[in-house]
């Protein structure tokens, strides 16, 4: 079974820095989707940014940006120039594309930006 | 944009009640989800469902729960007797067709709160 890590529960940066947060996956599959998924006080579900397993070049979604290392099975986010409405738990999340596509998730890390 | 609506945002019952709780899928998607997060703790998978039948579920997914898509239009999530550790958020989420069924968009959630 496919199992996702995010080893930071808490992080916390000033305004304007830049940050990276970790996840790790463990699978035995090939062919796969991670995601990065916001979640604001509201709790309003939104997605950040996708990687496809097959690709070699990482994902870049204006700041945010991801390292993607399939062997290791890392799959890091780094936002870039942080602002106050980054403030928010981030979601690390693994697609199968074998098994109806249900998203394992990660614990979470929150992450606050400070003015 | 298109977008998934769920309603209640937040529906308070006493244990041993049934509820439903409703959503409306973006219109053209074909895969629809259930996914709880109790408070505090990861998102977890409960059902997906494509072509009016369930295609994947879990194992928290037991014979309490049920789902529905009465009218082409609605997706619902029946728990029949809820019980105190019911409580959570309960986010439905939707795919579109083959090319994106990856991309999972999600509603605002509905907060079960089980007295």
């Amino acid at each position: 079974a496919q199992t996702v890590t995010q080893s930071q529960p808490e992080m916390s940066v000033q305004e304007a820095e830049t940050v990276t947060l970790s996840c790790t996956y463990d699978t035995s599959e090939s062919n796969y989707y991670l995601f990065w998924y916001k979640q604001p006080p509201s709790r309003q579900m939104i997605l950040v940014i996708r990687q496809e397993a097959y690709k070699q070049q990482n994902a870049t979604e204006n700041r945010f940006s991801v390292n993607f290392q399939k062997a290791a099975k890392s799959f890091s986010l780094k936002i870039s120039d942080s602002q106050l409405g980054d403030t928010a738990m981030y979601f690390c999340a693994f697609q199968s594309m074998d098994s109806n596509y249900q998203l394992i998730w990660g614990a979470g890390t929150k992450l606050i930006i400070k003015p | 944009e298109p977008e998934v609506t769920q309603t209640p945002s937040h529906q308070v019952t006493q244990m041993g009640q049934e509820v439903i709780l409703r959503c409306v899928p973006i219109s053209n998607h074909l895969y629809f989800y259930w996914y709880r997060q109790i408070l505090g703790q990861k998102v977890e998978f409960l059902v997906s469902f494509y072509n009016n039948e369930i295609s994947e579920k879990s194992e928290i997914f037991d014979d309490q729960f049920s789902v529905e898509r009465p009218d082409g239009s609605n997706f619902t999530l029946k728990i029949r007797s809820t019980k105190l550790e019911d409580s959570a958020m309960y986010f439905c989420a939707s795919s579109g067709l083959a090319v994106s069924k990856n991309e999972q968009f999600f509603g605002p959630g509905t907060r079960l709160t089980v007295l």
